[in-house]
């Protein structure tokens, strides 16, 4: 079956960088764009960017485009997002998603929860 | 970068229909989809490109597309209904977006 395991909580100081991980099995890794969205303590859904893991490409929201890199490792069907510069008010579980059976996020990572305090 | 707008929140009885609009210009053009998510958990998709609904939805889940508007009602609605619902999109660049959510009481 379809699956994205990310790995657990994180706190990190204000300033530094995080790296979230997701990976994948049971589907084609490749063939499918990997989404990364984030979601505030108590706020809504906001869309980071994706990543063509067959090419590398990506695209980023506005909002992160000087601050987030999306990469993936083929060879683990793994992807990661690494935000930098983290300030307080990036403190959020951030999920991984990607439209598989069905157009849109049909899938979805369990969510990693990054802590920024000092 | 555009916007979806959802009213905030939307109380219904049970066995009620529940309607939850979403605006935003890129709608004219655009799917949209609906996820619901409950505490604690990770969206899941309810209703994907305007009207289909994905296999293991249950039918009371719908979704409709008119001009700038997209709705997903929720017909008979059953107290396991009340959860954060939100639309998304996206435009012809690639952009994603989701819409501002909207809490569903059972009342």
């Amino acid at each position: 079956q379809v699956q994205l395991v990310q790995s657990g909580a994180e706190v990190k100081k204000p300033g530094a960088s995080v790296k979230v991980s997701c990976k994948t099995s049971g589907y084609s890794f490749t063939a499918y764009y990997m989404h990364w969205v984030r979601q505030a303590p108590g706020q809504g859904l906001e869309w980071m960017g994706w990543i063509n893991p067959n090419t590398g490409g990506t695209n980023y929201a506005l909002n992160f485009l000087h601050r987030v890199t999306l990469t993936r490792d083929t060879s683990i069907r793994t992807a990661y997002m690494e935000l930098t510069g983290l300030r307080p008010d990036d403190t959020a579980v951030y999920f991984c998603a990607a439209g598989i059976r069905y157009p849109g996020f049909d899938f979805w990572g369990q969510g990693k929860l990054v802590t920024v305090s000092s | 970068s555009y916007e979806l707008t959802q009213p905030p929140s939307v109380s219904v009885s049970p066995g009620q229909t529940a309607r939850i609009t979403c605006s935003g210009d890129a709608l004219a053009k655009q799917y949209a989809y609906w996820y619901q998510q409950k505490a604690g958990q990770a969206p899941d998709l309810v209703v994907s490109k305007d009207t289909e609904r994905p296999s293991g939805i249950p039918e009371r889940f719908s979704g409709s597309s008119s001009g700038t508007t997209v709705t997903l009602t929720i017909s008979g609605v059953q107290a396991e209904d009340e959860a954060d619902y939100y639309c998304q999109s996206s435009d012809s660049s690639g952009t994603y977006v989701f819409g501002t959510g909207t809490k569903v009481t059972v009342l």
